[in-house]
């Protein structure tokens, strides 16, 4: 079974420009989760999609936008970028009911000059 | 109260030795519960599911649960230098229909 995909894997971009990450979850999985991550720090919750609507949102600013698609495949957006948005982003894939444990891809690694 | 706290570390234990990893949530309607391991630069790898009160033994891992006491734990026995990384514990909270994910503790094992 093919884990979860996130596409591209790094991604250089400068200050002002906007960004868009794709995450392809696990076959079946109907629930997509999308985490910032800087050095040092733990996983920031940005948003949840579960059937192509948003069910879960963290506190970001709405630089940060989602969207999931009916084949569950979901793509997150960063307007206007700035450097403090330099980070790794993950996605994460669950099944959408609550006792069942997310996976994560390799992530995208976002830098921004 | 954090919904899910950890202890920051740096927890240092020596090769061989068994590494204790504590985990608190203030759910008490939470139903399962996860370890995740992360090493420096990847993306964190589910190494632990555990849903009933008591201990769950995986190779030389232990998930310890007590749901009266809100606590879960994560026991590495002969630990590795292999196991250093972070170790993060995650939670779905029955209230708000998501996961919440501890701050994680990083582990150094000495050789």
């Amino acid at each position: 079974k093919a884990g979860v995909t996130q596409t591209p894997r790094y991604l250089i971009k400068t200050r002002g420009q906007q960004v868009t990450l794709s995450c392809s979850p696990i076959s079946g999985h109907r629930s997509v989760s999308w985490y910032q991550q800087t050095p040092g720090q733990g996983l920031q919750f940005l948003f949840e999609y579960f059937s192509e609507t948003q069910r879960n949102k963290g506190n970001f600013p709405g630089r940060f936008s989602g969207r999931q698609f009916s084949n569950s495949r979901s793509e997150m957006n960063v307007s206007t970028l700035e450097l403090g948005d330099s980070a790794l982003y993950l996605c994460a894939s669950s099944s959408g009911s609550g006792d069942q444990p997310q996976h994560f891809g390799d992530g995208t690694r976002l830098s921004i000059l | 109260q954090k919904e899910v706290e950890q202890n920051s570390g740096p927890l240092s234990v020596p090769e061989g030795a068994i590494a204790s990893l504590n985990c608190t949530y203030s759910d008490r309607g939470s139903q399962s519960f996860f370890w995740y391991r992360q090493y420096s630069g990847k993306s964190p790898e589910l190494i632990m599911s555990i849903y009933s009160n008591g201990d769950k033994e995986d190779g030389r891992f232990t998930a310890q649960l007590n749901k009266a006491s809100q606590y879960v734990s994560l026991l590495i026995r002969d630990s590795q230098p292999s196991d250093s990384a972070t170790y993060l514990c995650a939670v779905p909270y029955s209230s708000a229909s998501k996961i919440i994910f501890g701050s994680g503790t990083r582990l150094s094992i000495r050789p």
